[in-house]
C-alpha cells in the first residue's frame, strides 16, 4: 500500500540555521508533491508545489527538492525564525490539478531562539 | 476575498446521534474536498466534489457519511449514526478547477468528538 514518512520526531533548531524536513513515499508515482503549513487549530496552508519533472524549486527562504528515484522530498527553510515554528506536511498528488491530495503524517518544526 | 469557512469550529455529540458539518468553500471554487485527520494519523481524503457531482467518493469510510452540495456551493457531510472511531477533525478544502496546477485551499477544521 501506498506509504509516506515524514520524520516523526519534531525537529528543534536555532534561529538563524536552515531547517531541513524529509519526506519519503513508497508504493506510489506522484506527479507532483506539495508542501504545507500547519498551525494549531488551523487547516494546511499550501506552500510550494514540485513537479516530478523539476529537481529544485524555491521561494523566498524555502526551497524544496524532489528525487523521484530515491523517493525523497527535501524541505528546507534557511534563515529559520521562530515565526517558522508550525508542524510541516508533504503531499501527494497524481495529477496537480482537481485531485485528492495523499498527506505525509508531518514534521512539527521548533525554531528556538 | 474570504477564505474557506466551516461550522461549527466544534462538535461534542453522544454515540449513535447524527452530527452534520457544513463547509463554505471559496466563491466560485468549482472543486470542494472532504478530509479528516483522526487522532496521531495524517490527514486522509474523504470525497470529492466538482460542482454538485461527487467525482471521487474513495476514501468515505462507510455509509454512515453523507456528503452533498447542492447548488454546487456549499456542502454538508453528515453522520449518521455516529461512533467513536469518527473522532477527528474534519477539514473541507476548494480549488478553483481548470487547467494546470490546482492549489487547494483548507478551512479551519470542524473538531469532533464522539463520546
Amino acid at each position: 500500500s501506498q506509504k509516506i514518512e515524514q520524520n516523526s520526531e519534531a525537529l528543534n533548531i536555532q534561529e538563524g540555521k536552515t531547517a531541513t524536513l524529509t519526506c519519503n513515499y513508497t508504493n506510489y508515482s506522484p506527479a507532483y508533491l506539495q508542501w504545507y503549513r500547519q498551525d494549531p487549530g488551523r487547516g494546511p496552508v499550501f506552500l510550494l508545489l514540485i513537479r516530478e519533472n523539476e529537481k529544485e524549486k524555491r521561494k523566498e527562504r524555502l526551497k524544496v527538492t524532489f528525487d523521484t528515484t530515491l523517493k525523497q522530498s527535501l524541505f528546507h527553510i534557511t534563515a529559520s525564525q521562530p515565526a517558522d515554528s508550525a508542524t510541516y506536511l508533504c503531499a501527494l498528488d497524481r495529477t496537480g490539478g482537481g485531485n485528492k491530495l495523499t498527506f505525509g503524517t508531518g514534521t512539527q518544526l521548533k525554531v528556538e531562539l | 476575498e474570504a477564505g474557506v469557512t466551516q461550522f461549527p469550529s466544534h462538535s461534542v455529540i453522544e454515540k449513535g446521534q447524527t452530527v452534520t458539518l457544513r463547509c463554505d468553500p471559496i466563491s466560485g471554487h468549482d472543486n470542494l474536498y472532504w478530509y479528516r485527520r483522526v487522532m496521531g494519523k495524517e490527514i486522509k481524503f474523504l470525497l470529492h466534489f466538482v460542482k454538485e457531482s461527487k467525482q471521487d467518493e474513495s476514501g468515505m469510510p462507510n455509509n454512515r457519511f453523507l456528503a452533498e452540495r447542492t447548488g454546487g456551493t456549499y456542502s454538508t457531510l453528515k453522520v449518521q449514526p455516529a461512533e467513536l472511531e469518527d473522532s477527528g477533525v474534519y477539514f473541507c478544502a476548494s480549488s478553483h478547477g481548470g487547467a494546470g496546477t490546482d492549489t487547494q485551499y483548507f478551512g479551519p477544521g470542524t473538531r469532533l468528538t464522539v463520546l
